[in-house]
């Protein structure tokens, strides 16, 4: 099956700087890439999300970079705010199911 | 904002109580998911479906059954509930093929 791996656990920026979160798998079928956001009290939401015949994607101050040679992909997150703060997901999917990674908590500080 | 509705939000229940969690969908996708998460974040499957009649174990073993009799309801049901199963429950859906999952708003869980 496959094995998704998220780093870091926890990162603390200040804001207005970056915001990187790693993410590698193990199945090189996976072909779907999407990242969550998840608030405190709520369930998570899609915020990018990348097919493996795409290297790279950006919307406004969020970007997602997909190398399938080494089976890794970033979430890139630019002049961070406060409400960017909240736990990070990264997926892999093949079709029918989404095996996640372990979460990063990200906090922006004022 | 996605049409996934998960019920109660919050439900405190003694120990050996039936329970069961909604999960309602009104987006026509015929694969939904169970996820179970716990306070260290992580999200671990526990169920899913891939239609009306079918229903897989996930990767974590759990002790809920699900059932899925009609397209847009995946409920969860604890027989016997025990403080173990104290967690957060997360509800998912998705169209199918490479597209995004939908999640509920999650039930937390505390037995008692």
């Amino acid at each position: 099956g496959e094995n998704v791996e998220q780093h870091p656990s926890t990162l603390s920026v200040q804001e207005g700087d970056s915001a990187v979160i790693k993410c590698t798998y193990s199945d090189s079928a996976s072909n779907y890439f999407p990242w969550y956001k998840q608030e405190l009290g709520k369930g998570p939401q899609l915020i990018i999300d990348i097919r493996s015949n795409v290297g790279e994607k950006k919307d406004q101050r969020i970007a997602v970079t997909l190398n399938k040679t080494a089976k890794h992909f970033s979430l890139h997150i630019t002049e961070t705010q406060p409400e960017d703060s909240a736990v990070y997901f990264c997926a892999a999917s093949k079709g029918n199911q989404f095996y996640f990674g372990t979460g990063t908590s990200l906090t922006v500080i004022p | 904002e996605a049409d996934i509705y998960q019920t109660p939000r919050y439900l405190v229940i003694g120990t050996g109580k039936k329970i069961t969690l909604e999960c309602s969908q009104t987006m026509g996708h015929d694969k939904m998911y169970w996820y179970q998460q716990d306070p260290g974040m992580e999200l671990h499957l526990i169920h899913y479906s891939y239609g009306v009649n079918s229903t897989e174990k996930g990767d974590l073993s759990s002790e809920s059954t699900v059932s899925r009799i009609r397209t847009e309801h995946f409920p969860l049901t604890l027989e016997s509930a025990r403080p173990s199963h104290t967690s957060q429950y997360l509800c998912a859906s998705g169209g199918g093929g490479n597209t995004e999952a939908f999640f509920g708003q999650g039930t937390r869980l505390t037995v008692v």
